[in-house]
């Protein structure tokens, strides 16, 4: 079964610095890997997906993540943080060889920018 | 704004009851899907519709039901409530059925007492 874990429950990071927030996948075959981010009484906002091509995703707000098929892993990553960064992120794989575009969610990884 | 409706924003309800949430698709999304977020569960699929038809079944109990009208809204039915099923539900749309991104609604928050 397609599964994907966010292993930090909360990331802390000062204003400016780079994040990092990981995210690893099980899967067999080729995944399909997302991100989302919720901020607080919201829905989720699609940031980025990776289906195929470039390891290197770019995606909204300036973040990107990086895919690697050896790691098993899909990091969201930002150059430099912004207060207006801290949300809730969600990492997601499709289901496959199911119908339908099923989304499996990890945990949520909470991101916290300090000024 | 994902363009993604849903109505009510809060609905408080006991147990045992019926209630009905309503979704509106972004304008030409044809997928519509719903959610449950919950601090236990986190968040779970629980259904796909894609013009019409059932397209993908998640962790949805018998208790739950939805459908898609020919306007491509959607209902989330519920009934017999249980407290167990206070959270909050997401509606989302996407263009198709295949490897789309997915837009979601501001949420219905359902508390049972």
């Amino acid at each position: 079964a397609q599964s994907v874990a966010q292993p930090e429950d909360q990331v802390n990071v000062a204003e400016g610095n780079p994040l990092t927030v990981k995210c690893t996948y099980s899967v067999s075959g080729n995944p399909y890997l997302f991100w989302y981010v919720q901020y607080p009484n919201r829905g989720l906002q699609f940031l980025l997906k990776y289906i195929t091509g470039d390891n290197l995703v770019k995606g909204s707000y300036g973040f990107e993540a990086e895919f690697n098929k050896s790691q098993t892993s899909f990091h969201l990553k930002k150059p430099s943080a912004l207060v207006s960064d801290s949300a809730l992120y969600f990492c997601a794989v499709r289901v496959l060889r199911e119908y339908g575009n099923k989304l499996v969610f990890g945990a949520g990884t909470i991101l916290r920018v300090k000024s | 704004d994902s363009g993604v409706t849903q109505t009510p924003k809060h609905l408080i309800t006991a147990t045992g009851q019926r209630v009905t949430l309503r979704c509106s698709p972004r304008s030409g999304d044809l997928s519509v899907y719903w959610y449950q977020q919950s601090l236990d569960q986190g968040l779970q699929f629980l259904i796909q519709y894609y013009n019409g038809e059932e397209r993908a079944k998640g962790n949805i109990l018998e208790r739950f039901s939805a459908q898609q009208f020919p306007d491509l809204h959607s209902e989330l039915n519920l009934s017999s409530l249980e407290l167990g099923d206070s959270a909050l539900y997401f509606c989302a749309s996407s263009v198709g059925d295949g490897l789309y991104e997915q837009y979601f609604g501001p949420g219905t928050r359902l508390t049972v007492t």
